[in-house]
């Protein structure tokens, strides 16, 4: 199973952009980055997946080199309800069902 | 509505008394997963089910045990609790695993404290 890293924890302001940054060197072929957010005393939820480039949903936007050992979780004009822990999971179906998922990174967004 | 539901959401127990979290969801998902969640500890998996009547160990079962007898449900239960076993858990469940281009879907949590 890819190993993750991430900060553990960013500041930022409303308005602004944040990217954070995922690294994952050993990721495999079969390996898909997808990314979860998490409030407190939630359960996490989805909030963007891909493979490999650049991919852009209604909430975020993931970027992923070529090589794929890193990926950036890119959060624009942030507001005071994005303050959450961001993971991202590494992980494919073809290695049974082991899910490990890194220790997130706690963004806090101020006014 | 499409979810995961985890009963009771809020317990406190003793040391030594046996007791079941369940865990229900109505997507038809053949993967069920148990994680805890301890401060600064991440999510940390304990054990998953890839489809009915297979399961295999996380990374954290030592004190846990779990079935599943019918593609709906994935109990997770704890024979004879301990101190430290007292932590957040949570139940998810995903299409076909925990990866891929399959999202896990999370219950709402159970907090347990184990006295």
């Amino acid at each position: 199973l890819a190993k993750t890293t991430q900060p553990i924890s960013m500041d930022s302001y409303e308005g602004q952009e944040v990217n954070i940054t995922c690294s994952h060197n050993n990721i495999a072929t079969n390996d898909y980055i997808t990314w979860y957010q998490q409030f407190p005393s939630q359960g996490p939820r989805f909030i963007i997946q891909g493979y490999k480039t650049k991919v852009t949903n209604e909430v975020a936007s993931l970027f992923i080199p070529a090589d794929r050992k890193s990926s950036t979780l890119s959060l624009p004009r942030v507001s005071l309800s994005d303050t959450a822990v961001y993971y991202c999971l590494v992980a494919s179906n073809t290695n049974a069902g082991k899910s490990t998922f890194g220790d997130g990174t706690t963004l806090t967004v101020k006014p | 509505e499409a979810q995961v539901t985890q009963n009771p959401r809020y317990l406190i127990t003793v040391t030594g008394k046996k007791l079941t979290v369940t865990c229900s969801q109505n997507m038809n998902h053949e993967y069920m997963s148990w994680y805890r969640q301890d401060p600064g500890l991440g999510l940390r998996q304990i054990y998953y089910s890839m489809n009915v009547e297979v399961t295999d160990k996380g990374d954290v079962p030592e004190g846990y045990k779990v079935s599943r007898k019918e593609k709906r449900n994935f109990p997770l239960i704890l024979e004879s609790p301990s101190p430290n076993q007292t932590s957040l858990y949570f139940c998810a469940s995903s299409l076909y695993g925990p990866g891929g281009t399959d999202t896990q879907y999370f219950g709402p949590g159970t907090r347990l404290t184990v006295l």
